[in-house]
């Protein structure tokens, strides 16, 4: 199955700053999700944005989708050093697969 | 507190001893997977049931089996494991295909 990347594949950053992370797929999907993984840890899901949707927010989370682009960002407004992790986008393809295609991940490090 | 419960969380074993890895859930979801986790290889997943009775092969099933006899409980079985399958591995669940993953706190496997 095709699969997703991230980029950049690390980003460091102050506490306050914004983070941007980016996916780039490669065919039509279904929905696209983000999760965060703290080191050596299980992921946990952040949001999920549906093909027909072009904008989502949760908390400090703002999430873009670009259909034509084939590629989502992840948005981390003030960050804080706690989001410091690894962040990965899955990819769900339309047409019945059964298998999510993860990135290889971007890791943030928000220094205090 | 729903949760995805793998145990062992550590586990070192000698090539051609079976093992099992556990994975249970308390959510009633449908849909469970298992994954592994290797650098630069990011998350590749090895099996997936839609239901009881119901299981299929991801990316990179060979080595592995899986049962699902109850909804809740997916174990992952390696009948004779070999080094290269030194991982880190993951089970998760879902309440349908293409919703976001609950997973668990992950199984590190080493294989001498």
């Amino acid at each position: 199955s095709q699969q997703g990347e991230e980029d950049p594949q690390a980003l460091s950053i102050q506490e306050g700053e914004n983070a941007t992370m980016n996916c780039s797929y490669k065919t039509s999907i279904n929905n696209l999700q983000w999760y965060r993984q703290n080191s050596g840890r299980g992921l946990v899901h952040l949001i999920l944005i549906r093909s027909n949707e072009r904008e989502k927010h949760s908390g400090r989370l703002r999430v873009t989708l670009d259909t034509s682009k084939k590629s989502s960002s992840l948005l981390i407004t003030a960050s804080r050093a706690a989001d410091t992790a690894s962040y990965f986008c899955a990819t769900f393809e339309s047409g019945g697969s059964y298998i999510p295609t993860f990135g290889r991940g971007t890791s943030l490090i928000v220094h205090p | 507190e729903a949760q995805v419960t793998q145990n062992p969380r550590y586990l070192i074993t000698v090539t051609g001893k079976k093992l099992t890895v556990t994975c249970s859930q308390n959510m009633n979801h449908e849909y469970m997977s298992w994954y592994r986790q290797d650098p630069g290889l990011g998350l590749r997943q090895i099996y997936y049931s839609m239901n009881v009775e119901v299981t299929d092969k991801g990316d990179v099933p060979e080595g592995y089996k899986v049962s699902r006899k109850e909804k809740r409980n997916f174990p992952l079985i390696l009948e004779s494991p070999s080094p290269n399958q030194t991982s880190l591995y993951f089970c998760a669940s879902s309440t349908r295909r293409g919703d976001g993953y609950t997973f668990g706190s992950g199984t590190r496997l080493t294989v001498v």
